[in-house]
């Protein structure tokens, strides 16, 4: 089966940097995917990472080792407006499964 | 603009009753998903649709119904078997063969009255 774990909630101030991390047990998968998520809003994709190593998109990055079973999201120069909620996401044959969502809160 | 069109946005339903979420994609993506979040939860899949004329249950398809006789179109429906139906739904869409992710709907807030 799959299973892919983040923590519930990360607090930290505006200008900061953020590390969610995600772990995963799985037999078998493409690539590991990102997604942000604010109140009442639809996931938007964020970045995704096919190979092992960091893809970094402006003030994101993502990062995936295999080996280690793990990957993160690195959210640096935080803004208000990056408070949302933040999914990992494997792709299992054209599927995605999901992890429950990391809860960010911005503080100013 | 392409994209995904989800309706009603919100929908309130009787118990007993079943009820029809639209999703219509402009995209041309072969691939569409539905989705179902319940409040403080991750993404779980109910159905899916790589081709026409075809679909495959997820993980939670009991309790739903889906078709797919349009590219562009795969409603579900939520039937009245499906005993905790108050939930958000998510249609999502990929072109075939792509990997790195999803194109969204807006959703639709479904809750039981």
């Amino acid at each position: 089966g799959q299973s892919l774990e983040q923590p519930s909630e990360v607090t930290a101030v505006e200008g900061a940097i953020v590390q969610i991390n995600c772990t995963y047990q799985t037999s078998g998968f493409y690539g590991l995917s990102w997604y942000q998520q604010h109140d009442g809003g639809a996931p938007t994709f964020l970045s995704y990472n096919a190979l092992d190593g960091l893809e970094e998109t402006g003030r994101f990055s993502s990062f995936l080792s295999r080996s280690d079973s793990y990957g993160y999201l690195l959210l640096q120069e935080l803004q208000m407006k990056d408070s949302a909620s933040y999914f990992c996401a494997v792709n299992i044959w054209g599927k995605f499964q999901f992890g429950a969502g990391t809860q960010v809160v911005v503080t100013p | 603009d392409g994209g995904i069109t989800q309706s009603p946005k919100y929908l309130f339903r009787k118990e007993g009753q079943n009820v029809t979420l639209s999703c219509e994609q402009n995209l041309n993506h072969d691939a569409m998903y539905w989705y179902r979040q319940d409040p403080g939860q991750g993404l779980r899949l109910i159905y899916y649709s790589q081709i026409v004329n075809d679909f495959q249950k997820g993980d939670i398809a009991e309790g739903y119904s889906v078709s797919r006789e349009k590219k562009e179109s795969f409603p579900l429906t939520v039937t009245s078997a499906q005993k905790n139906p108050t939930a958000f739904y998510l249609c999502a869409s990929t072109p075939q063969g792509e990997f790195y992710g999803y194109t969204f709907g807006s959703g639709t807030r479904l809750t039981v009255v």
